[in-house]
């Protein structure tokens, strides 16, 4: 069964607008942890955010914040004053307590921020 | 180093021909894992490793791929008789803990 969701394949932003990259996943386990990775060309994951599913509030790092809803089982990314550096893959990943270590991954959505 | 190393950058491989991945994790880093991406997938699991010990080979996709640790630092993805469904980008990552991962830029492996 899958367990994470990323249904846009791509999407387009204007420079300097908010943009939203859309997460399910599904998971029987009460713990969990969410994470959001970029995938720039170079080909790196680079860690963006985190989510403990025990957590009270969403979390933020800087011009990201992940929109965590846990009764409807999705973890959106929010990318705030979108920048042409944006432009990239990002996945989505879940750990949940089968493994404390292992991330399953979603297939990916490909930002491109239009200047 | 400041960060986790792979090499080659890119192979290509003969259909048939035995290939050696190099990963160098973070200076320190106790976990290690190894994670396979297929064009226009996410990556998926292959192998862990807690200092020299392989905790977790399940994703592992046939006796063809063999991963070693040997001294708890430097690891090696070998894949022998390497076939065209092996064509993939392999990530290295590595970790203090086991949460929060550094991952490499990956070799991009073409198999022809």
């Amino acid at each position: 069964a899958q367990k994470i969701t990323q249904t846009q394949p791509g999407m387009f932003v204007q420079e300097k607008e908010a943009v939203t990259l859309d997460c399910t996943y599904d998971t029987s386990d009460p713990s969990y942890g969410l994470f959001w990775y970029k995938q720039p060309s170079s080909g790196e994951m680079i860690f963006l955010i985190y989510q403990g599913s025990y957590d009270q509030q969403n979390a933020t790092e800087g011009r990201y914040s992940l929109n965590f809803q846990k009764a409807r089982k999705s973890a959106n990314l929010v990318i705030s004053a979108s920048q042409l550096g944006d432009s990239a893959m990002y996945f989505c990943a879940m750990r949940d307590g089968g493994s404390n270590y292992k991330l399953t991954f979603g297939k990916g959505t490909l930002l491109t921020v239009n200047p | 180093g400041a960060g986790v190393s792979q090499s080659p950058r890119y192979k290509v491989a003969k259909r048939g021909q035995d290939v050696a991945l190099r990963c160098d994790p973070i200076s320190g880093h106790v976990s290690l894992f190894w994670y396979q991406q297929a064009l226009g997938q996410g990556p998926e699991f292959l192998t862990y490793f807690q200092n020299e010990a392989q905790l977790d080979k399940s994703g592992l996709p046939s006796d063809r791929f063999f991963a070693e640790r040997p001294e708890g630092s430097v690891s090696t993805l070998k894949i022998q008789r390497t076939q065209q469904e092996d064509s993939a980008v392999y990530l290295c990552a590595s970790s203090l803990g086991v949460v929060f991962y550094t991952f490499g830029s990956g070799t991009r492996l073409t198999v022809v």
